[in-house]
């Protein structure tokens, strides 16, 4: 298996601009989270998944935040209108039901927004 | 709610030598489990190793092994002979072990090893 899959790895934008962030997660894996790294905040939980069904959106920032997961291979995390403090990595993981609730990482998108 | 500590921002290690890294947890709950990950300058996250709170037997993998104190809620990573590749951000984290909304990671704030050769 590939493991978990992020594109685009780099995105720089300006101000404004919509942004969308692709994740296929591990063929299988029944959960899918997305998080965010900044220096100022660490890692944080954004949301998660359950077979394709958003279980917690507690962490979304705001509205200018959304996901979507179509089926059990893709997940979108969009921002409109994108702001310079939205610049992060953010990451995409990815697990399976049961124990022990390891999570697989994807290796993260690095966002720019001038 | 949650928390995960780790008190040390930075560590430094001499090669072959041994370093511990410290982590410690609150939690309300009796079943949990806990992680170390590294981030690599690549910053992919990778799994090191992992604790089930039920087991009293502290986990090891190869050089990795961790100081697991459930009373004390401490979870510290020992690394033995460090080679250069160790050097990495390291994160403790911890999850519930029950469904629903206790599948998060909660992670610690990091600690950035050195490895001097």
């Amino acid at each position: 298996d590939a493991g978990v899959i992020q594109s685009p790895r780099h995105e720089v934008t300006e101000m404004g601009q919509e942004v969308t962030l692709r994740c296929k997660p591990i063929s299988g894996h029944d959960y899918l989270f997305w998080y965010r790294q900044t220096m100022m905040r660490g890692l944080e939980l954004l949301i998660y998944f359950n077979n394709n069904v958003p279980i917690d959106d507690s962490g979304m920032p705001e509205d200018r935040f959304s996901a979507k997961m179509p089926n059990a291979s893709f997940s979108t995390l969009k921002i409109q209108p994108s702001e310079p403090r939205d610049s992060a990595v953010y990451f995409c993981a990815s697990r399976a039901l049961g124990t022990p609730h390891e999570q697989f990482f994807g290796p993260g998108t690095r966002l720019t927004v001038l | 709610a949650q928390t995960v500590t780790q008190s040390q921002p930075e560590m430094s290690v001499q090669e072959a030598e041994t370093v511990t890294l410290s982590c410690t947890y609150d939690t309300s709950e009796s079943d949990y489990y806990l992680f170390w990950y590294k981030q690599p300058p690549s910053r992919q996250m990778i799994l090191v190793i992992r604790q089930e709170a039920y087991k009293q037997q502290n986990a090891t993998e190869n050089r990795f092994s961790v100081n697991f104190q459930k009373a004390a809620k401490s979870f510290s990573l020992k690394i033995s002979d460090s080679q250069l590749g160790d050097a990495a951000m390291y994160f403790c984290a911890y999850s519930s072990s029950g469904g629903g909304a206790t599948n998060k990671l909660i992670f610690g704030t990091g600690t950035l090893l050195a490895v001097q050769p």
